[in-house]
């Protein structure tokens, strides 16, 4: 079982649909980040989170340690919304930062 | 602007061949690490490194070895490339989370390598 479940998997909206996408994990984390991979290959990293919730425009995040839970909503989604969205959740300790990959949600928005 | 820089976004390489994929940021990050992305399997560690000539390994090594000599360079090798090696490949940076708690990421534009 991957330690970082994403759902759903595809997920297609009419633009102006507010849009959410989850992550659930199952060990312990410190850190958990949400990441945006368009067509063509390059990824950006859009939060990362240790508790609570971040904003940026129309992207929020929010995560629930206790229930190792987190999602990313998209208020009033637009075409150029359309990614792949992409959580991961991050070690600590010094010398293991390294992190562990869901396979990824795809955002399709529909004029 | 920041940058992660891959040497090369394209390579075809037969089987046997020694492969070298390039990957230099100019952040000084500590942090820089090798993804393979193939369909359905999302992205898989290969290697880390947190420091110079440190490195770990990651989930999928086996095949694999890693070069960091220089903070900013880290170069992932295939010492005898083989069909199922065939894939791309992304580089990312990050500061530890020590030094810099935003946390971000930044990822190469990745190297698609197709091996014969």
């Amino acid at each position: 079982k991957n330690e970082v479940e994403q759902s759903p998997q595809n997920l297609t909206a009419q633009e102006g649909e507010f849009i959410t996408i989850n992550c659930s994990y199952s060990v312990g984390i410190s850190a958990l980040h949400w990441l945006q991979q368009h067509p063509g290959g390059g990824i950006v990293s859009l939060f990362m989170l240790s508790s609570g919730k971040k904003k940026h425009g129309r992207l929020i995040a929010t995560i629930n340690i206790q229930e190792k839970h987190s999602s990313l909503h998209i208020t009033a989604s637009h075409p150029r919304d359309s990614a792949v969205y992409i959580c991961a959740h991050r070690g600590t300790n010094f010398g293991n930062e390294k992190l562990t990959f869901g396979t990824g949600t795809r955002l399709t928005i529909i004029p | 602007d920041v940058k992660v820089t891959q040497s090369s976004r394209y390579l075809v390489k037969r089987t046997g061949e020694k492969v070298f994929l390039e990957c230099v940021q100019d952040m000084d990050h500590e942090n820089m690490f090798w993804y393979r992305q193939d369909p359905g399997l999302g992205l898989r560690l290969i290697y880390f490194s947190y420091d110079v000539k440190m490195k770990e390994k990651g989930d999928i090594p086996e095949g694999y070895s890693v070069s960091r000599e220089k903070k900013e360079r880290f170069s992932l090798i295939l010492e005898s490339a083989s069909t199922n090696q065939t894939s791309m490949y992304l580089c990312a940076s990050s500061f530890l989370l020590g030094r810099d708690f935003t946390g971000e990421l930044f990822f190469g534009e990745g190297s698609r390598l197709t091996v014969l």
